[in-house]
C-alpha cells in the first residue's frame, strides 16, 4: 500500500498568518492516465471531513482562495495564505492513484 | 444538494455481523462510484471499501477482504456494506462518500463483548 506521511503533526498557528503542511508519498502519485490523484481533506471538530483540494491544486466549490495544494510526484503541500479561526481541525491529505487509496495521519491545525 | 445518509450502526459483538445503508439523494446515484471510509473513535481515516456505479467493480482493503461486501442498490439510491466476523478492531464512525467528494455525517458501529 501506498504511504502518505505528514508533517509537522501538529501546527499551532496565529490568527491572520499563514500555515503549510508538508505531505509525501511513499511512491509517486502519478496514475496511468496522466493524473495526479492527491487531495486534501479538512475535518474539523465533531464534522465529518470535507475534500477542499483535488488533484494537487483544484479547489472544490465553496472553499475560500487562502487555501491552495501544489507539488508533484511525491512530495506535495497544502497552504493557508492567512489562517483564520474556522480553519481549525485537523487536515489529511489522501491518495487517490493506486488502491487501496489512503490517506496522511492528519496535521491538527488550532490557534495559539 | 447531495446528501448522503448511514443508518444501521450499533452494538455488536465480536464474530457478529451488521449491515450499513446510506440513503443517497439530489444526485444520479448510478453514474457516481460510491465509498466506504471508517474512523476509530480519535484516530485518522481509512479507506473500507468502494464500488463503480454500474456495481461491476469493487475494492476493500485487506484489512476488511472476505468480512465486508459492498454493494448498491441503484433502483433505490442505497449503498450498503454488509459486515460479518466483526472484530473489535472494526470499532469506527463509517462514513458513506460519493467517490471522495461528499460525505455523509457518519454511523457507528461498536464492536465488544
Amino acid at each position: 500500500d501506498v504511504v502518505m506521511t505528514q508533517s509537522p503533526l501538529s501546527l499551532p498557528v496565529t490568527l491572520g498568518q499563514p500555515a503549510s503542511i508538508s505531505c509525501r508519498s511513499s511512491q509517486s502519485l502519478v496514475h496511468i492516465d496522466g493524473n495526479t490523484y492527491l487531495n486534501w481533506f479538512q475535518q474539523r471538530p465533531g464534522q465529518s471531513p470535507r475534500r477542499l483540494i483535488y488533484k494537487v491544486s483544484n479547489r472544490d466549490s465553496g472553499v475560500p482562495d487562502r487555501f491552495s495544494g501544489g507539488g508533484s510526484g511525491t512530495d506535495f503541500t497544502l497552504k493557508i495564505s492567512r489562517v483564520e479561526a474556522e480553519d481549525v481541525g485537523i487536515y489529511y491529505c489522501m491518495q487517490g492513484t493506486h488502491w487501496p487509496w489512503t490517506f496522511g495521519p492528519g496535521t491538527k491545525v488550532d490557534i495559539k | 444538494e447531495v446528501q448522503l445518509v448511514e443508518s444501521g450502526g450499533g452494538l455488536v459483538q465480536p464474530g457478529g455481523s451488521l449491515r450499513l445503508s446510506c440513503a443517497a439523494s439530489g444526485f444520479t446515484f448510478n453514474n457516481y462510484a460510491m465509498s466506504w471510509v471508517r474512523q476509530a473513535p480519535g484516530k485518522g481515516l481509512e479507506w473500507v471499501s468502494a464500488l463503480s456505479g454500474s456495481g461491476d467493480e469493487k475494492f476493500y482493503a485487506d484489512s476488511v477482504k472476505g468480512r465486508f461486501t459492498i454493494s448498491r442498490d441503484n433502483s433505490k439510491n442505497t449503498l450498503f456494506l454488509q459486515m460479518s466476523s466483526l472484530r473489535v478492531e472494526d470499532t469506527a464512525f463509517y462514513y458513506c462518500a460519493r467517490v471522495d467528494t461528499d460525505w455523509g455525517q457518519g454511523t457507528l458501529v461498536t464492536v465488544s463483548s
